[in-house]
């Protein structure tokens, strides 16, 4: 079955630094891949997806790239905000209902 | 985006006691949900998906006795921890796909359990 790994597992940044995080996963046949956005006590929210079909995405301050060869994709966040700290989810699964496999997250703080 | 609702969002209950946990699409119809766990500081772990009109798929390690699943309507499944325990102490997260857009997942606002 698909294994997502993600990294760093923490993440701190100075307020209007960039943030990257990275993720791996292994089923080649995985062709959607979404990050969320958990603030603590409160649901994952959906912030940005990438489809198998193209290699980078943005939106705003947000943007994510896909390495198919490699299996690798990453979140980027530019100009980075105090509100921006959170724990970041990458996952990733075949599209049609079927689970996705979520990475161990990463905490971002973003110091001020 | 579409909203998903769980309810209860918050419930403490005595060792041995069944909790039920819904989870409701409320503007679409999603014929799969699923259903996580998250425990402190820690990743979503799946535990079942939920398919309209048929028996769940429980992941390995997770008992489906324990762990009771029904998706009777095409905007509710209901999760029911039966005999809990301490351990079973936990927030449990569903989320639910449209038909039609079936990649994205929508996430209810969770459901605190705590087993006294």
């Amino acid at each position: 079955g698909e294994n997502v790994e993600q990294h760093p597992s923490t993440l701190s940044v100075q307020e209007g630094d960039s943030a990257v995080i990275k993720c791996t996963y292994s089923d080649s046949a995985s062709n959607y891949f979404p990050w969320y956005k958990q603030e603590l006590g409160k649901r994952p929210q959906l912030i940005i997806d990438i489809r198998s079909n193209v290699g980078e995405k943005k939106d705003q301050r947000i943007a994510v790239t896909l390495n198919k060869t490699a299996k690798h994709f990453s979140l980027h966040i530019t100009e980075t905000q105090p509100e921006d700290s959170a724990v970041y989810f990458c996952a990733a699964n075949i599209a049609g209902n079927t689970p996705l496999v979520f990475g161990k997250g990463t905490r971002l703080s973003v110091i001020a | 985006g579409a909203v998903v609702s769980q309810h209860p969002s918050r419930v403490i209950c005595k060792s041995g006691t069944s909790v039920k946990i819904e989870c409701r699409s409320l503007d679409f119809q999603a014929t799969t949900m699923f259903w996580y766990r998250q425990f402190p500081k820690q990743s979503l772990m799946l535990m079942a998906t939920s398919n309209e009109g048929s028996k769940a798929t429980y992941e390995q390690g997770v008992e489906k006795d324990k762990f009771l699943i029904n998706h009777a309507s095409l905007t509710l499944s209901t999760l029911t921890v039966t005999s809990a325990h301490p351990e079973d102490s936990s927030f449990y997260i569903c989320s639910a796909s449209q038909q039609g857009a079936r990649e994205t997942q929508y996430f209810g606002p969770g459901t605190r359990l705590l087993v006294l």
